[in-house]
This record gives C-alpha cells, structure tokens and sequence, in this order.
C-alpha cells in the first residue's frame, strides 16, 4: 500500500536551534518527493521538489534530503525562527496511476 | 501579485443545505486541484482538473460532492446534500503542468456543516 509517514508528529524547539524532520514512504513507482510548510489558517506552500537523482536540496535554511534506497526524506531545517512554525507535509507522487500521497504532517513550534 | 483565490472563506451551514465553494486559479495554469484538509485524515486529494477536463475524481465521494470548471478562470466544489462529516478546510490549488505540476494553494474554504 502507498504510504507516507512523518515523524515526530509534533516538535517544539527554541529559537536559533536546529532541528529535522522526517519523511518515509512505500510509494512505488516513485517519481518525486516534496515538502511543504503550512502556516496556521492558511494554504500549503512548497519548500522543496525532488526527483528520485536528486539526493539534497535547499530552500535558504531548509535543507531537504532524499534517499531513494531507504525510501526515506528529511527536512532540516537550522537557525530556527518563530516564523518556522508551522506545519510541514511530506509528499510523495507516484504510484501506478501516478498520484499525489500526502503524510499527515509534522507540527513544528518554536519558541522564544 | 499572482495567487489563488477562493470564495467564501469560511462558510457554516446546516445539515442537508446545499454548498458551493468556488476558485479562481492562477491566470494561465492548466491544472487545477481541490483538496480537504482534516485533523484525522491530514490533505486529500478530491479531484484533478487539466484543461478544464476533470481527469480524476476518485477521492470525492460521487453521490454528493461535484467539481466543475465552467471556464478557465473559474473552478467550483458543490456539496448536496451536505453533512456534518464534510465539515474541513477545502483548498484549491492550481499549477501548470499536469498532475506532477509545483501547485500554489489558495487559502481554504472552512466550512462547518452542523
């Protein structure tokens, strides 16, 4: 069954620190993986796209890697600002026909 | 600046009303998506539209939900009879190049059916 599957399901940190979150899918075939950050009351918006040759990417202090083998993605992200906090939803497209399977979500807050 | 735009912003109506929720996707985008959003389920895709033709509808429950494009700048999500477990936020998102495309997600319909 194509899954993804994002952990932990929430996170609180402090201002300035790092943190990373993670992503692992049984999609199959897999075309491509993205995070998104969705800020409170409002849309999704893309942080990043892989392919399957990509194996790191970044956005200004996002950081997202892939690992094909493992079928596994994290998103790191460093210097931590309030304005990070947010949810960030894992993506994966793929499958037989092709479709979008979203994780539930990782919840980030970071505080003063 | 270029965005999705979706009408009304929050909507509360009572058990077997009739809603619709309408989009504006970005000018030029070929793809557009509706989305629901739940603190159970996370985002799930309803249905996909290129060009205007509605090529997977799969996730929308068919007996009372309907999508349709009328024209390019305009998409809408039509629940009748609706029910109290339609209450979500509902986002359409448009993006140019097919099911894979990058999509730009407008800022959600919450509608609360009770």
């Amino acid at each position: 069954k194509n899954q993804v599957e994002q952990s932990p399901q929430s996170l609180i940190i402090l201002e300035g620190k790092n943190c990373t979150l993670q992503c692992n899918y049984t999609v199959s075939p897999f075309s491509n993986l993205r995070w998104y950050k969705q800020d409170t009351g409002r849309g999704p918006v893309s942080l990043t796209i892989m392919t399957f040759s990509e194996n790191t990417k970044s956005n200004g202090r996002y950081t997202a890697t892939l690992d094909a083998d493992t079928k596994q993605s994290s998103l790191h992200i460093t210097a931590s600002q309030l304005s990070d906090s947010a949810s960030y939803i894992c993506v994966v497209s793929g499958g037989s026909q092709g479709n979008l399977i979203f994780g539930k979500g990782t919840k980030l807050s970071v505080k003063p | 600046d270029a965005r999705v735009t979706q009408t009304p912003r929050h909507k509360v109506t009572e058990m077997g009303q009739e809603v619709t929720m309408r989009c504006q996707p970005i000018l030029g985008h070929n793809t557009v998506f509706w989305y629901r959003q739940t603190m159970m389920q996370g985002l799930e895709l309803l249905a996909y539209f290129r060009n205007r033709a509605p090529l997977d509808d799969s996730g929308m429950p068919k007996d009372r939900f309907s999508a349709e494009m009328p024209d390019a700048t305009l998409a809408t999500l039509k629940i009748q009879p609706s029910e109290p477990r339609d209450s979500a936020v509902y986002f359409c998102a448009s993006g140019l190049r097919g099911r894979d495309t990058e999509a730009f997600f407008g800022q959600g319909t919450r509608l609360t059916v009770v």
